[in-house]
């Protein structure tokens, strides 16, 4: 089983500062990499899928880079509505299974 | 507009069955996978099955393997998970989302407002 481990826990900025969300995974998933943003009560939200293309409708100062076991989720200029948590998740490996980091919460000073 | 609408979840006893239902709409039902995935109340997302678009193949969770089925009816657009034997631990939100790829297995690009599971006696 691949085993995705995002750092920090807990990410806390000022509005207008840029973040950087960290994703490593266990083994090498090539580019096949996506991130969700999940406000409070609300169901997740594509972000991010093969690393690094961005999905339909997602503001451009959200991007992604990495690729194999390494990936980077950065907010360029924290907004309070991004206010979250973000996850990664893999979808690499065969026989298919998925598997999500823990999530980082993003929050504002 | 893409549309996914679960239901079904409810509180049940350990050991009970449940079946929940994912209405989809807005795109072409068979031309994608759909998967389940579910968060235990302020954990993580953690996914559960997924069957392919022409129903042909799906994938289980090792943790509800043999007690979890997915099924589909394409007349009705919609997808059930058919959950046995559930435990305390199945306790959670359950989502079911859209696989972003047609014909393919990949990330999920729309996903429900999810449907409350609650395993208690």
């Amino acid at each position: 089983e691949i085993v995705m481990t995002q750092s920090p826990a807990t990410l806390s900025e000022s509005p207008g500062e840029g973040v950087i969300l960290s994703c490593r995974a266990s083994q090498s998933v090539s580019g096949n990499l996506a991130w969700y943003q999940q406000k409070p009560g609300q169901a997740p939200r594509l972000l991010i899928y093969g690393a690094t293309t961005r999905a339909t409708g997602i503001p451009a100062r959200f991007s992604g880079s990495g690729f194999a076991t390494e990936f980077t989720l950065t907010i360029s200029s924290l907004q309070s509505e991004d206010v979250a948590v973000y996850y990664c998740q893999q979808y690499n490996n065969w026989p298919p299974t998925w598997t999500f980091g823990q999530g980082t919460k993003v929050e504002i000073k | 507009e893409v549309q996914l609408v679960e239901s079904g979840g409810g509180l049940v006893q350990p050991g009970g069955s449940l079946r929940l239902s994912c209405e989809v709409s807005g795109f072409t039902f068979i031309n994608y996978a759909i998967h389940w995935v579910r968060q235990a109340p302020g954990k993580g997302l953690d996914w559960v099955a997924s069957m392919s678009g022409s129903g042909g193949v799906t994938y289980y969770a090792d943790s509800v393997k043999g007690r979890f089925t997915i099924s589909r009816d394409n007349s009705k657009n919609t997808l059930y998970l058919h959950m046995h034997n559930l435990r305390a631990d199945d306790s959670a939100i359950y989502y079911c989302a859209k696989d972003g790829m047609g014909g393919g297995l990949s990330y999920f690009d729309h996903w429900g407002q999810g449907t409350l599971v609650t395993v208690s006696s």
